[in-house]
């Protein structure tokens, strides 16, 4: 158990929706990063906050958003949701801004599965 | 530029046997390689990581091989058991981004 958790661990939904991710990073960590995995792109950067705050951004759809909360948990929004949205969505914590090479502590992941 | 390319796409090897999965970069600014370990149902976890000052690194049955002329690395699983099999993720990144830049993974497969 990595200490990160994940809510919730699957989602089904439908073309079109809207859906949030939730991530509860470990005690103490400062950085929350998402990730998605998928078959044909294999574990994709999204988006990196740190302290509440936007540091760094990856391949990141403009349907997608997310924002870290003041007690560190950080939600991911996927919205107008498509087929090819469906994926394996993680949520990684490290205790600073890892780019010195710091361990990233991955969840168990979200499986969003869209209709 | 930023693309990690990790070979094979899998691997089927007897217990007791050693297992290797490869790894190249291009981008000569990356400076922290970790290997990641997934099974199914789970996010990865970290296995074993170097950086590029070392050519090689090891903990217990795990091994990194690093060649920094030939922008390569490689991870080595000794004594490889049934429990090792999942899938093997080679990554890199730089200090001044803080994103892992992940391969395709390798999925092992260690018959008892």
């Amino acid at each position: 158990d990595s200490g990160v958790t994940q809510t919730p661990k699957h989602l089904i939904t439908a073309t079109g929706q809207r859906v949030t991710l939730r991530c509860s990073p470990r005690s103490g960590d400062l950085s929350v990063y998402w990730y998605q995995q998928s078959l044909d792109q294999g574990l994709q950067f999204l988006i990196q906050y740190y302290n509440g705050e936007e540091r760094a951004k990856g391949n990141i759809l403009e349907r997608f958003s997310a924002q870290q909360f003041p007690d560190l948990h950080s939600e991911l929004n996927l919205s107008s949701l498509e087929l090819g949205d469906s994926a394996l969505y993680f949520c990684a914590s490290s205790v600073e801004l890892g780019g010195g090479g710091e361990t990233q502590y991955f969840g168990p992941g979200t499986r969003l599965l869209v209709l | 530029q930023q693309q990690v390319k990790q070979s094979p796409q899998s691997l089927i090897v007897q217990k007791g046997g050693i297992s290797i999965i490869n790894c190249a970069y291009e981008n000569t600014a990356f400076d922290y390689f970790p290997w990641y370990q997934q099974f199914p149902g789970k996010g990865p976890a970290l296995l074993i990581a170097i950086r590029p000052d070392v050519s090689e690194k090891k903990e217990g049955r795990f091994t990194i091989s690093f060649n920094k002329s030939a922008k390569q690395f490689s991870l080595h699983i000794m004594d490889s058991q049934p429990g090792d099999s999942a899938t093997y993720f080679c990554a890199a990144s730089m200090r001044s981004s803080y994103k892992l830049i992940f391969g395709s993974g390798t999925r092992l497969l260690v018959r008892p």
